[in-house]
């Protein structure tokens, strides 16, 4: 159980163009998803958390017009990065909580690559 | 805001030898402090949690300590294998699973 998926799995992408990434718990509903960004070898950085049905919480330096998100149902919630640009190259990595227990768990995560 | 600090950044091990992490934590308030392991192209995977009203938990070869009053948290592997090797992250929070402030990772490399 508690299981959570993201796709795509890999996307390349034009400057200037913008990328939908998806995340979907399959088996729990999910009141809170989480926007991690993950550069290489280093730690997961929180972008933004998400509340059904509620405006995303961003952190403080996240452009919330640059990353769109939308939690619009208890198991989908979409990150689109708009007007992409080389430095928003990265690994995405969404997660979800059911609220009633601690743990997060964790999709497998988007490689996004701009050129 | 919170801020966690995870040392050594790399680590390694002989196989069979004892394997420890540690993270600090600035807010007092945080009362959830989690590991997770990260293996290469792959998802972090929650490997063991503490909450703050225990100072000990121990699963099989892994255990955790929390010090509140140093504000500080370990990782332990013992006998370790070559299939622990990964990444080991650790992260904070005062509201449970939401809100995870991570540590900067441990890479941790057995050799066998």
């Amino acid at each position: 159980g508690a299981v959570v998926s993201q796709h795509p799995s890999r996307v390349i992408c034009k400057s200037g163009t913008s990328v939908k990434i998806e995340c979907r718990s399959l088996d729990f509903q999910a009141t809170t998803m989480f926007w991690y960004r993950q550069f290489p070898k280093k730690s997961l950085m929180l972008m933004a958390t998400s509340n059904e049905g509620s405006k995303a919480t961003y952190e403080q330096g996240v452009e919330k017009d640059k990353f769109l998100i939308n939690h619009a149902s208890l198991t989908l919630s979409t990150l689109t990065v708009t007007s992409a640009h080389p430095e928003d190259s990265s690994f995405y990595i969404c997660s979800a909580s059911s609220g009633s227990k601690y743990e997060q768990y964790f999709g497998p995560g988007t490689r996004l690559t701009v050129t | 805001g919170e801020n966690v600090e995870q040392h050594p950044s790399t680590l390694s091990v002989q196989e069979g030898d004892s394997a420890v992490i540690k993270c600090t934590y600035s807010d007092s308030a945080s009362n959830y402090f989690p590991w997770y392991k990260q293996e290469l192209g792959k998802r972090p995977q929650l490997i063991i949690d503490i909450r703050s009203n225990v100072g000990e938990k121990k699963d099989q070869r892994i255990a955790v300590t929390l010090n509140k009053t140093a504000k500080h948290f370990s990782l332990h592997i013992t006998e370790t294998q070559p299939e622990d090797s990964a990444v080991y992250f650790c992260a904070a929070s005062r509201t449970g699973a939401n809100n995870l402030f991570f540590g900067t990772g441990t890479r941790l490399t057995v050799i066998p």
